[in-house]
């Protein structure tokens, strides 16, 4: 069964440093989305992609992040200046649409620590 | 999107049925009903989802009340595989994303 990837798995920064999380959404699907869980937390959205344009974003989602599909197949989340307060998983998910009725498939994540 | 209510937590036996309920006295006509689950250390898994009708598929079943303000996941035959936080989410007309909250913490004893 095609499934969504993700990587690093555990990715360690120092804060202020830029970091960059990969994702490998399923290949026929159309909709990306970032998702992130700091640790004993609630599952929280960040944003969401289609047809190369940001479609919704959450508060958490402010300057210090952007996404981007920089080929056919990645999707990516950068963090320009890391604070303490972002280190959380960080799960990237994708549909084949953003129907109601349309699961999203998620990765396993990123662990991003800052130091 | 609407609220939905779910227990915190709730154990069952290893190879008994498991109904696990939430509540969503608000929902709107237009509402899907989705469950998730997350196991440990991974993401969010797509367990089932519904609108009016009761479904199955291989992983569970969804029973929806007649007044659509209330629902099941019925996993049929519990296997340690199935200990995990339970998701149940409302998905409407306006928004892409799920928003999740504390979900059920299923545990299952051998």
């Amino acid at each position: 069964e095609p499934e969504v990837t993700q990587t690093p798995s555990h990715q360690v920064t120092q804060m202020g440093q830029e970091v960059i999380l990969r994702c490998v959404p399923i290949s026929n699907h159309l909709y990306f989305y970032w998702y992130r869980q700091i640790l004993g937390q609630k599952v929280e959205f960040l944003v969401s992609f289609y047809n190369n344009e940001i479609s919704e974003k959450s508060e958490i989602f402010d300057d210090q992040f952007s996404v981007e599909r920089p080929d056919g197949s990645n999707f990516t989340l950068k963090i320009r200046s890391t604070k303490l307060e972002d280190s959380a998983m960080y799960f990237c998910a994708s549909s084949v649409s953003g129907a109601m009725n349309q699961p999203q498939h998620f990765g396993d994540g990123t662990r991003l620590s800052i130091l | 999107d609407a609220k939905t209510t779910q227990p915190n937590s709730m154990e069952s036996n290893e190879e008994e049925p498991v109904h696990l309920p939430c509540n969503h006295s608000t929902i709107s006509g237009t509402d899907y009903i989705h469950w998730y689950r997350q196991l440990p250390s991974q993401g969010p898994e797509y367990v089932i989802h519904g609108l009016t009708s009761n479904v199955n598929n291989r992983m569970a079943s969804l029973a929806i009340a007649e007044d659509r303000k209330s629902s099941t996941l019925i996993l049929h035959r519990a296997t340690l595989r199935d200990a995990a936080v339970y998701y149940c989410i409302l998905r409407g007309l306006y928004g892409q994303n799920f928003v999740f909250g504390p979900g059920t913490r299923l545990s299952v004893l051998p």
